[in-house]
């Protein structure tokens, strides 16, 4: 039982690379997200999705993007990647209802030089 | 979504009970009260929810208060590897009535020995 499974785990790039953030989840859940955590802070929410073709933004979406094609995979996408972006990217899943507890992978390390 | 206001930090004596507060004033009747634990950089570890009786599990307990206006996460028997950053958040019944699960700034638990 994997859980909630984020590639990769560490990663540098590059001022305006681009890249995509993996999270894949094999518990069936229909709802995914993404959340940033920048030192000393909390965790924001980017992107979160509440099934298959649906998708909304959160708190901080700029230079983010998200498809959600099949009920396992919720990539994130950087199109042009900025210092800013540095940061910790933690997915997280949960069944649809609210008395279901999210579930968080063991987040990606990015940094944008 | 409900906002949420928790103490900055807290120290807790090893042994000792701690008792997390959180504030959740303008919280509705369909919205749960979750508390997650985030220790270091780790993907945050669910603990504990409950809409509107208290509730008991094998790692906490919580308090909600009548008026489901605020409430307390209880570790009743504090060991050094409870000092984490602890976050408390509610969210609605289904999340296809908003996704937006916010998470606050967490209170940052010492235990010392």
């Amino acid at each position: 039982n994997a859980g909630v499974t984020q590639t990769p785990k560490f990663q540098v790039l590059k001022t305006g690379q681009s890249m995509t953030l993996q999270c894949a989840q094999d518990m069936n859940h229909e709802y995914m997200s993404w959340y940033r955590q920048d030192p000393g802070m909390g965790l924001r929410l980017i992107h979160y999705s509440v099934g298959a073709g649906i998708t909304d933004q959160g708190e901080v979406p700029n230079g983010y993007n998200v498809s959600r094609s099949t009920t396992e995979d919720f990539p994130l996408r950087l199109l042009s990647a900025a210092p800013s972006q540095t940061s910790v990217y933690f997915c997280a899943s949960s069944y649809t209802a609210g008395g279901s507890p999210l579930h968080f992978g063991n987040g990606t390390r990015l940094t944008v030089t | 979504d409900a906002k949420t206001t928790q103490p900055t930090s807290m120290d807790c004596a090893e042994g000792r009970a701690a008792n997390l507060p959180c504030n959740h004033s303008t919280i509705s009747g369909n919205e749960y009260v979750y508390w997650y634990r985030q220790i270091h950089s780790q993907g945050p570890q669910y603990i504990i929810h409950g809409l509107k009786n208290n509730e008991t599990n094998e790692m906490a307990s919580l308090i909600i208060t009548e008026d489901r206006k605020s409430s307390t996460l209880i570790l009743p028997h504090a060991t050094l590897r409870d000092t984490a950053v602890y976050y408390c958040i509610v969210r609605l019944l289904f999340y296809n009535q908003g996704g937006k699960l916010i998470f606050g700034q967490g209170t940052e638990l010492s235990v010392k020995p």
